[in-house]
């Protein structure tokens, strides 16, 4: 069945460092892909999405590409900032889902220190 | 943001009582779902709706049931609580997306419900 994996937290750095989060999923066909942020106390928000192959999703100055040959969407920032702090979901939307149902991540916690 | 709100925001209850949670929109979105957030589990999905009067189950649905009368409002009951329904329960909707089928889900503010 559909599934992601997403990179074991939590996950430290100072501000300005380079953050990766690791997401790789199983789906049959062709999924769309999200990742969604949970500040503290708070909902999941939307961050990026892609839909097909080779897409590009970003917001924030985060990116992630769809790659349908590693079955990847690794998250990507250049330069964290405190205010980044928070539970990142990966999570995918199969292509024939009629209904929208979402598979997630277990999530990752993010601190950024100053 | 979506206009989604949830109640009660927390809640303590004790083992073997019924316990509804409400989820309440005002975008007038077709989808609904209840999640629930445990450590180490991400989100899982207990029950959907794809309009009114119309649901269905999802992955961890046992012990769960909902209502569904009214485009806004989706009702999540727990007949009689136990300690593993202890989480943090999220409601989401999700409008029409280009092909007719549901777009991009946005989530509600959480439930954090505790049963001892």
């Amino acid at each position: 069945g559909d599934s992601v994996t997403q990179m074991e937290g939590p996950v430290t750095l100072s501000e300005e460092a380079f953050l990766t989060i690791n997401c790789t999923y199983t789906a049959t066909g062709y999924p769309s892909l999200f990742w969604y942020v949970q500040y503290p106390g708070e909902g999941l928000q939307l961050l990026l999405k892609a839909t097909k192959a080779d897409d590009k999703g970003s917001n924030k100055g985060f990116e992630a590409t769809y790659r349908k040959e590693t079955t990847s969407f690794h998250l990507e920032k250049g330069s964290v900032q405190v205010s980044d702090s928070a539970v990142y979901f990966c999570a995918l939307r199969g292509r024939g889902s009629t209904l929208g149902r979402l598979y997630f991540g277990r999530g990752t916690q993010l601190t950024v220190w100053p | 943001d979506a206009g989604i709100t949830q109640s009660p925001r927390h809640k303590v209850t004790e083992t073997g009582t019924p316990v509804t949670l409400r989820c309440h929109q005002t975008e007038n979105h077709r989808y609904m779902y209840w999640y629930r957030q445990d450590p180490g589990h991400g989100l899982r999905l207990i029950h959907y709706s794809y309009g009114v009067k119309d649901t269905d189950k999802g992955e961890v649905s046992d012990g769960y049931s909902v209502s569904r009368s009214k485009t806004e409002d989706f009702l999540l009951t727990l007949e009689s609580a136990t300690s593993s329904q202890t989480s943090v329960y999220f409601c989401a909707i999700s409008e029409n997306g280009l092909a007719g089928g549901p777009g991009e889900q946005y989530f509600g503010p959480g439930t954090r419900l505790t049963v001892t």
